[in-house]
């Protein structure tokens, strides 16, 4: 069965510590897969995808096939990065489409 | 242009009483999905429309829910007889669809309270 998991519910770190919000996939084929994040009092909105290997707001993302594997890092959390983020897979083909959502990580940055 | 407005943003109703949530998706996208978030709860998947299939529905609670796509733009989410269980913000997103890579733009949602 397609799933995503995000093991962390809540996950708290200082300002300037390293942070990584773990994502952990199942999907027989090659998913594409997305961290979207939401601000307090804003819209849900796209962080970054895999296919892109960008960096953004310094964080980044690497899919690990093996262990079948997204997680986001990031090497210095500030405060603005305190939100709920939430990892999704995309099958990469079909008509049906359908986003698989992970549950979500609440991240709070703490000064 | 515009991105994905829902309408109302806030909506409060007694139990028992019907409402109906509104989406208007981007201009072209043939994804149409709706989420419910609950409080201290993630992002729960209701419905999804994408061009003229038939809507996947596995997500939806209760034969209470009900939504609709006309002309393959506006979404309306029905729910009856709600219940206070039913409290939560709705959330609608859209797609390009099959032929893009599927990033979904979100609305702001409608924020229901039902007393």
């Amino acid at each position: 069965a397609q799933r995503v998991t995000q093991p962390e519910k809540l996950l708290s770190v200082f300002k300037g510590a390293p942070v990584e919000l773990k994502c952990n996939y199942s999907y027989s084929g090659s998913p594409e897969l997305f961290w979207y994040v939401q601000y307090s009092r804003q819209r849900l909105q796209l962080l970054l995808r895999h296919i892109s290997r960008e960096s953004i707001k310094g964080f980044t993302a690497d899919l690990n096939k093996g262990e079948t594997s997204f997680h986001l890092k990031k090497p210095f959390a500030q405060e603005e990065d305190s939100a709920m983020y939430y990892c999704a897979l995309s099958p990469n083909a079909g008509n049906n489409r359908k986003l698989i959502w992970g549950l979500g990580t609440s991240l709070a940055v703490n000064p | 242009g515009a991105g994905v407005s829902q309408s109302p943003s806030n909506k409060v109703t007694e139990k028992g009483k019907d409402v109906e949530l509104r989406c208007d998706p981007i201009s072209g996208h043939t994804a149409l999905y709706w989420y419910r978030q609950s409080l201290g709860q993630g992002l729960e998947f209701l419905i999804y429309f994408q061009g003229n299939s038939a809507p996947d529905k596995s997500g939806l609670p209760s034969d209470r829910f009900s939504a609709e796509r006309t002309g393959g733009s506006v979404s309306t989410l029905t729910i009856q007889r709600t219940q206070q269980e039913d409290s939560a913000v709705y959330l609608c997103a859209s797609s390009l669809g099959p032929r893009g890579y599927n990033e979904q733009f979100f609305g702001p949602g409608t924020r229901l309270t039902v007393l």
